[in-house]
């Protein structure tokens, strides 16, 4: 069974600091991972895909995908109040069926 | 605008009614893709489709059914709806299977 795994939360992180979300995957062969950020109630947003090991940076985001320990984590700097939902992580697994598998999320709240 | 549409976004029905929730993409996108979340549970496929005529169940296609006509059009079909279908579905499209996948804005589904 493919799985990717998540911290359910909820993460509380001071308004400025950084907040850490890690996920971690069974599937050794995943190539594709994608960090999703969805508020209450509305759909998932893209934030992040990340296809190589290493860091990856956009604006105050930064994903980490290392490979050989089969984790991806995104890192939000200088946390605002309106990065406070829930982030889902998911991985495109090796074999060919074209089906996502989906981390069950991590809420984050950014107290001011 | 590129965006997934879905219709309705809100509906309350009740057990045994057929009903049909039509989602649409104006991105020429192959891979389309059908989720219905529930509290605690995540993201969960019931259907997606890699191209025109090519459907494949997904976790959970039990109750639903799924046609793809035409390139931009994926509807959800509840034959016989039962309140364990009561849940929040999203459509979703990507360029190709192994793409980040684009969310329409929910349906929200309550079966009486």
């Amino acid at each position: 069974q493919k799985e990717v795994e998540q911290n359910s939360g909820p993460l509380s992180v001071p308004e400025g600091a950084i907040a850490s979300l890690n996920c971690t995957y069974s599937d050794r062969g995943s190539q594709s991972f994608f960090w999703y950020r969805q508020y209450s109630g509305k759909s998932p947003e893209l934030i992040m895909s990340i296809y190589s090991n290493g860091d990856k940076e956009d604006g105050r985001f930064t994903a980490q995908l290392n490979k050989a320990s089969q984790y991806v984590s995104l890192l939000i700097r200088d946390s605002q109040p309106s990065d406070s939902a829930t982030y889902l992580c998911a991985a495109f697994p090796s074999d060919s069926n074209y089906q996502l598998i989906w981390g069950a999320g991590t809420k984050l709240i950014i107290k001011p | 605008e590129a965006q997934v549409t879905q219709n309705p976004r809100y509906l309350i029905t009740v057990t045994g009614k057929k009903l049909t929730v039509t989602c649409s993409q104006n991105m020429n996108h192959e891979y389309m893709s059908w989720y219905r979340q529930d509290p605690g549970l995540g993201l969960r496929q019931i259907y997606y489709s890699m191209n025109v005529e090519v459907t494949d169940k997904g976790d959970v296609p039990e109750g639903y059914k799924v046609s793809r006509k035409e390139k931009r059009n994926f509807p959800l079909i509840l034959e016989s709806p039962s309140p364990n279908q009561t849940s929040l579905y999203f459509c979703a499209s990507s360029a190709y299977g192994d793409q980040p996948q684009h969310f329409g804005d929910g349906t929200r589904l309550s079966i009486l």
